[in-house]
């Protein structure tokens, strides 16, 4: 099977603009997860996602909001970007309660 | 909520040498637990996961980790260190509830290998 993918790999964005992730899960898996995970404050859960339902959210601002379609895709949007929105953003998949499986995740860069 | 302690932000052993991870839990029940591995720029992998079977899980690469629940551990363990283990561990814990599956990720430790 095909593992996590995350699209794109790599963005430049400006302070104020806003970006969107993209995570395709493992065929079958119906649970997305996001996790933002930078230097100083690790791997820090996002929200997570499961028959296009958000069912968990972490202590993040609104400007932080997610979706998952009917294929189990998901997708993260960020807006106003701030500086401190620089990180890497991981997506996870998983089949109902069970192991998380990772993407390779998407570096983002706010100038 | 539950909550992972890694010991150790950063580990440094010769190669060759016993690789010695920490990691304890919080919790009142017995969870999901898990290690992954991260290498630089680049996701988390699985390395193993304790799902109450045994309580000494053996994971790929030669790692293994015991479960002890009277102390609350997971320490992950391996024999002779590697060049290549170079790396990120996390360690993670997971009630395995069906109606949420929110991970729970220790700080990390960052494992360099001395040639």
């Amino acid at each position: 099977k095909a593992g996590v993918t995350q699209t794109p790999r790599y963005l430049i964005k400006t302070r104020g603009q806003q970006v969107t992730l993209s995570c395709s899960p493992i065929s079958g898996h119906r649970s997305v997860s996001w996790y933002q995970q930078t230097p100083g404050q690790g791997l820090q859960f996002l929200f997570e996602y499961f028959s296009e339902t958000q069912r968990n959210k972490g202590n993040f601002p609104g400007r932080f909001s997610g979706r998952q379609f009917s294929n189990s895709r998901s997708e993260m949007n960020v807006s106003t970007l701030e500086l401190g929105d620089s990180a890497l953003y991981l997506c996870a998949s998983s089949l109902l309660g069970d192991t998380q499986y990772f993407g390779p995740g998407t570096r983002l860069t706010v100038l | 909520a539950q909550s992972v302690t890694q010991l150790g932000s950063h580990v440094s052993v010769s190669e060759g040498a016993l690789v010695l991870l920490r990691c304890n839990y919080s919790s009142s029940v017995p969870p999901y637990l898990f290690w992954y591995v991260q290498y630089p720029n680049q996701g988390l992998q699985l390395l193993l996961k304790y799902t109450s079977a045994a309580t000494l899980v053996k994971g790929i690469n030669g790692f293994e980790a015991e479960f002890k629940k009277s102390e609350t551990s997971f320490h992950l363990t391996k024999p002779s260190a590697h060049m290549s283990d170079a790396a990120e561990y996390f360690c993670a814990v997971s009630d395995g509830s069906n109606t949420g599956n929110q991970f729970y990720f220790g700080t990390g430790t960052s494992l360099t290998v001395i040639p």
